[in-house]
């Protein structure tokens, strides 16, 4: 069990570019989330996924989001067209199904900075 | 009204003091309480959870569940420097909805 890992841990990027972040979750977690964090915020969901199937998507993931989970291993965020309000800390969480409690494990999240 | 209601502190406290963080909540459906624990510029760590109403003790952490009142509360025994972090209340309300709803995160820093 290495955690939940993601990359990069950083990222500075010019509004109106693209970005794509990786997760790889927990080996033999089936269940996948994207929860995005502000400064003094607790995270908000996002997005999850249950093996490939994205089952979920919350109002705040607009049309410039997609996430993708091919394969029910790793997934990828993107966000197309950035703007200054996309910075923040991006956070991937896992999951396993076989457990009565869905216990989420979170990695160390991707820090966005839009200028 | 936010469906987690978190007092954002911050909140300082001398070495060996016992803390008592709380959180609020609006929805009964919420059946699952998590606390996570995020030092700065970190990923959330999970430190407990809990479905039922009363007490979780785990170490020198407490969880506490009052599903009449809609109030979770998490204590810290013999508080240390090394606990100063931000602590996130978490709820989820089961079933098919697996997000995590959170609280805004109360920052306590342990004085030595």
């Amino acid at each position: 069990d290495t955690g939940v890992s993601q990359d990069p841990r950083h990222k500075i990027t010019k509004r109106g570019q693209n970005v794509t972040f990786r997760c790889d979750p927990i080996s033999e977690h089936n269940r996948l989330y994207w929860y995005r964090q502000t400064l003094g915020q607790g995270p908000e969901f996002l997005t999850y996924f249950q093996n490939e199937a994205q089952l979920e998507k919350s109002r705040l993931l607009s049309d410039r989001f997609s996430a993708e989970r091919p394969k029910g291993s790793f997934s990828t965020l993107e966000i197309q067209r950035t703007e200054q309000g996309d910075s923040a800390m991006y956070l991937c969480a896992s999951s396993l199904t076989a457990r009565a409690v869905d216990t989420q494990y979170f990695g160390p999240g991707t820090r966005l900075t839009v200028l | 009204q936010k469906e987690v209601e978190q007092d954002p502190g911050p909140l300082s406290v001398p070495e060996g003091a016992i803390v008592s963080l709380n959180c609020t909540y609006s929805n009964s459906a919420f059946q699952y309480f998590m606390w996570y624990r995020q030092y700065s510029r970190k990923g959330p760590e999970l430190l407990m959870y809990t479905y039922s109403s009363g007490n979780k003790e785990d170490g020198r952490f407490t969880a506490q569940v009052d599903k009449s009142s809609k109030y979770i509360s998490l204590f810290i025994r013999d508080s240390q420097p090394s606990d100063s972090a931000t602590y996130l209340c978490a709820i989820n309300s089961g079933g098919s909805n697996y997000k995590l709803t959170f609280g805004k995160g109360t920052l306590l820093t342990v004085n030595p």
